[in-house]
């Protein structure tokens, strides 16, 4: 079964420092979604991309994030420089729009982040 | 803006019983809602969905009926085992959105 891959799975990090996390969607799916969860809540959308183009990005702090999906393929996360407060689960999930149009979501491990 | 309220956790459980946990939301029009379950160190897993007012999710054993009528989308289980214990969420999408609305989760622990 196709798997959304995302990788590193741990990342620590010190505040002040760059951080990138990747991001690999199930083949042929167009739309990439990159959601935060802060421990013991729900994720947030941070971006949405289809294909290479941004849809939504509402929620991304753009002073320090910043998202790319090139090719409209795989997708790179930074945040730059990282704050204590950016520790946190980063998922990231593809759609299609399925035969029913529901665009279900398919979701990656996730790749854990602490900023110390 | 749209939003979903959980029932609190942790929700604490011997093997065997029966399962709810509520869910309501907030949006305007029809959205669909979803359940999903994290598992320890693991992404999300959707576990199932309604499209619409009356349709009946199911999966592994779990329900959930979406209620337009009381906004709601509590999940169900008879008789839950060990292996259920995992971190549920409550979702909707918007009509003719793409992105999810998750509540905040609830924690669920299966005793033997």
């Amino acid at each position: 079964e196709a798997e959304v891959a995302q990788s590193p799975r741990y990342k620590i990090t010190e505040k002040s420092q760059a951080v990138a996390f990747w991001c690999d969607p199930i083949s042929g799916h167009a739309t990439l979604y990159w959601y935060r969860q802060i421990l013991g809540q729900g994720p947030e959308l941070l971006v949405q991309f289809q294909d290479e183009s941004v849809v939504d990005d509402s929620q991304l702090p753009k002073d320090r994030f910043s998202a790319e999906r090139l090719k409209g393929v795989d997708s790179t996360l930074k945040i730059q420089p990282a704050e204590l407060g950016d520790s946190a689960m980063y998922l990231c999930a593809s759609s299609s729009p399925g035969t029913s149009g529901t665009y279900e979501q398919y979701f990656g491990p996730g790749t854990r982040l602490t900023v110390t | 803006g749209d939003s979903v309220t959980q029932m609190e956790g942790p929700v604490t459980l011997s093997e065997e019983a029966f399962l709810t946990i509520n869910c309501t939301y907030t949006a305007t029009g029809y959205p669909s809602l979803f359940w999903y379950v994290q598992y320890p160190g693991e992404g999300l897993q959707l576990l199932l969905k309604a499209t619409k007012a009356d349709d009946k999710g199911s999966n592994k054993g779990f329900e959930a009926t979406y209620r337009k009528e009381t906004t709601s989308f509590h999940l169900e289980k008879g008789s839950v085992q060990v292996s259920d214990s995992a971190v549920y969420f409550c979702a909707l999408k918007a009509s003719g959105a793409q992105k999810l609305v998750f509540g905040q989760g609830t924690r669920l622990t299966i005793n033997p």
